[in-house]
């Protein structure tokens, strides 16, 4: 494997579910995010991790948890979401850590639909 | 706090044809400037970067972009659309030393006929 990867691609789930969403950047990066794409409304950044760290959390509910285990890996634990919480979820990496910029790569996404 | 907007929600041109997508900031001094593309099922694909140096940038798939400070702009173009090229591109803005934040605009729909 190669790049961003993220799993699953698709997933629907009910509002009383518990679920994760699953993301493995093999770029040797640093830093890890967690995006949210809704229809029609630009990218919202969630989360940034740099070197294990959270470093960003932009005012996301308490119903999104990440979670980053070591520099490769990266989760988003779903409690009780609703459904305007259904989005494009996107997973992304970079090299540089807090203080350096570097362009950041892109997974393919995980459809959710939450009912 | 800065900004991007793309005033044309949808475009759409014909093969071979050029192309110009609109990409506008706000921001107090020089940021980072990205474009990135976006195919149906896809993550986004960088498809170049301005940080500094020569206004007009060279990217992938022939496309490139220039960057006008006194427009507060960044158009991407391209001299001749491929089929392949229908996609949605979005602009983005990053804060110089800043590892973090990417600010991106709502996007463009292009649409490629035949």
């Amino acid at each position: 494997e190669t790049g961003v990867t993220q799993t699953p691609r698709h997933l629907v789930m009910g509002m009383t579910n518990k679920k994760s969403l699953k993301c493995e950047q093999h770029l040797g990066h640093n830093a890890m995010y967690w995006y949210k794409q809704s229809a029609k409304k630009p990218l919202e950044l969630m989360f940034v991790y740099s070197l294990e760290e959270r470093v960003e959390n932009n005012s996301v509910p308490s119903r999104f948890s990440p979670e980053c285990p070591n520099s490769s890996h990266l989760f988003l634990h779903l409690h009780t979401l609703q459904p305007e919480d259904s989005a494009l979820y996107l997973c992304a990496s970079s090299r540089g850590g807090a203080g350096s910029y570097n362009e950041q790569f892109f997974g393919p996404g995980t459809r959710l639909t939450v009912l | 706090a800065q900004s991007v907007t793309q005033p044309d929600i949808h475009i759409t041109v014909s093969e071979g044809a050029s192309l110009e997508l609109r990409c506008n900031y706000s921001y107090g001094a020089t940021p980072y400037l990205f474009w990135y593309v976006q195919s149906p099922g896809q993550g986004l694909q960088l498809l170049l970067k301005y940080f500094s140096g020569d206004t007009l940038v060279q990217g992938i798939k022939g496309f490139e972009a220039e960057f006008k400070r006194s427009q507060s702009s960044f158009n991407l173009r391209k001299p001749s659309v491929h089929w392949s090229d229908a996609a949605e591109y979005f602009c983005a803005v990053g804060e110089p030393g800043s590892a973090r934040q990417l600010t991106f605009g709502s996007g463009t729909q292009l649409t490629v006929l035949p």
